[in-house]
């Protein structure tokens, strides 16, 4: 069945320090792809998205693109902050699925001052 | 403009006891879903509303589950015979709609503990 995996945590860095978080998934067809992020004492919230091969998706400096060829959906940010210390959630909607979404297990990212 | 609210934000009850969780979604959304997250797991997909019908309830786990959307709007997940394998924070999600790549809104989820 579709599932996505992402690398496991804690991902620990100093602020503006480059950050990837690895994601990969396992679908039929073209899925739609996400990432949200959960704040400490927050709830989810979308953080940026996907939805053909080779879109980028780009929101508050982060980055992912959407390569179908390696079946990634890698999340990028050039500098970052104590602020963005937070759980980040890759995740996919399978065509057809009414859009329920599948998650990987979350990479808790911690930045350092 | 308000956003998914979910109560209670937490519970707290007994193994074998009977528990009803409520989502208020956004107003004029007509998709509903409700997930299930476990400590240190993503979460996972228990069942779908489109209007007031389940379109998919192929994530419940077993049939002490039970949700219901009676008017379109606000739902209730409710549990039957609690056991303490249930206890994980419960999310609610709503969209506008359900098309590709539809954006979903959560809300703060319930706490749930079966003692």
């Amino acid at each position: 069945g579709d599932s996505v995996t992402q690398m496991e945590g804690p991902v620990t860095l100093s602020e503006e320090a480059f950050l990837t978080i690895n994601c990969t998934y396992t679908a039929t067809g073209y899925p739609s792809l996400f990432w949200y992020v959960q704040y400490p004492g927050e709830g989810l919230q979308l953080l940026l998205k996907a939805t053909k091969a080779d879109d980028k998706g780009s929101n508050k400096g982060f980055e992912a693109t959407y390569r179908k060829e390696t079946t990634s959906f890698h999340l990028e940010k050039g500098s970052v902050q104590v602020s963005d210390s937070a759980v980040y959630f890759c995740a996919l909607s399978a065509p057809g699925g009414y859009n329920k979404l599948i998650f990987g297990a979350g990479t808790r990212l911690a930045v350092h001052p | 403009g308000a956003g998914v609210s979910q109560t209670p934000s937490n519970k707290v009850t007994e193994k074998g006891k009977y528990v009803e969780l409520r989502c208020d979604p956004i107003s004029g959304h007509t998709a509903l879903y409700w997930y299930r997250q476990s400590l240190g797991q993503g979460p996972e997909f228990l069942i779908y509303f489109q209007g007031t019908g389940a379109a998919d309830d192929s994530g419940l786990p077993n049939d002490r589950f039970f949700a219901v959307r009676p008017e379109g709007s606000v739902s209730t997940l409710k549990i039957q015979r609690t056991e303490r394998g249930d206890s994980a924070v419960y999310l609610c999600a709503s969209s506008f709609g359900s098309g590709r790549g539809e954006t979903q809104y959560f809300g703060p989820g319930t706490r749930l503990l079966v003692l």
